[in-house]
């Protein structure tokens, strides 16, 4: 089955850095690779995703990087702010429909601080 | 649109009684739903996969017959914590997929705390 890694398993950077978070994934036929925002107690929000026939996606702050040859997906947060706190998952999947599974990374607590 | 309903959103019970926990799919048909499991401080685990009108399928090392899961209609999928214990405390949260869009809903989670 699918595995998926992912680092750092946390990462605090200052108000307005940026903040990168890598995922490695096993099945090449992953073809889908959402990340998900969970704050603490919350359920897990989509945030940005990009599919297997495109290399990068933005959405104002946000960005997510796949390189297929090498099996790997980044999140790039820019001008970070102290409400981007939380737990950050990326996943993937062999999307063949709505009974597709989603395999999670381990997670990235990512702390912004003033 | 795609929201997904859980319920509810903590319980607390006794060691030995059993649990229900519902998820519903409130605006769109999910044939399908799944359920994770969530310790503190780790990633989503996924338990098992509900499937409308048929048997659900259970990950590795998740007991069928402790954790039963019901998905009756197109719109609700129900788990029960059978006979729980300390070590099944967690959040149970379901998810499910709206064919019409990309990307899974979740609900908002069930804290299960058993004494």
């Amino acid at each position: 089955g699918e595995n998926v890694e992912q680092h750092p398993s946390t990462l605090s950077v200052q108000e307005g850095d940026s903040a990168v978070i890598k995922c490695t994934y096993s099945d090449s036929a992953s073809n889908y690779f959402p990340w998900y925002k969970q704050e603490l107690g919350k359920r897990p929000q989509l945030i940005i995703d990009i599919r297997s026939n495109v290399g990068e996606k933005k959405d104002q702050r946000i960005a997510v990087t796949l390189n297929k040859t090498a099996k790997h997906f980044s999140l790039h947060i820019t001008e970070t702010q102290p409400e981007d706190s939380a737990v950050y998952f990326c996943a993937a999947i062999v999307d063949t429909g709505t009974a597709s599974k989603l395999t999670f990374g381990t997670g990235t607590r990512l702390q912004v601080t003033l | 649109g795609a929201v997904v309903s859980q319920h509810p959103s903590w319980v607390i019970c006794k060691s030995g009684t059993s649990v229900k926990i519902e998820c519903r799919s409130l605006d769109f048909q999910a044939t399908t739903m799944f359920w994770y499991r969530q310790f503190p401080k780790q990633s989503l685990m996924l338990m098992a996969t509900s499937n409308e009108g048929s048997k659900a399928t259970y990950e590795q090392g998740v007991e069928k017959d402790k954790f039963l899961i019901n998905h009756a209609s197109l719109t609700l999928s129900t788990l029960t914590v059978t006979s729980a214990h300390p070590e099944d405390s967690s959040f149970y949260i379901c998810s499910a997929r709206d064919y019409r869009k990309d990307g899974y809903t979740f609900g908002s989670g069930t804290r299960l705390t058993v004494v």
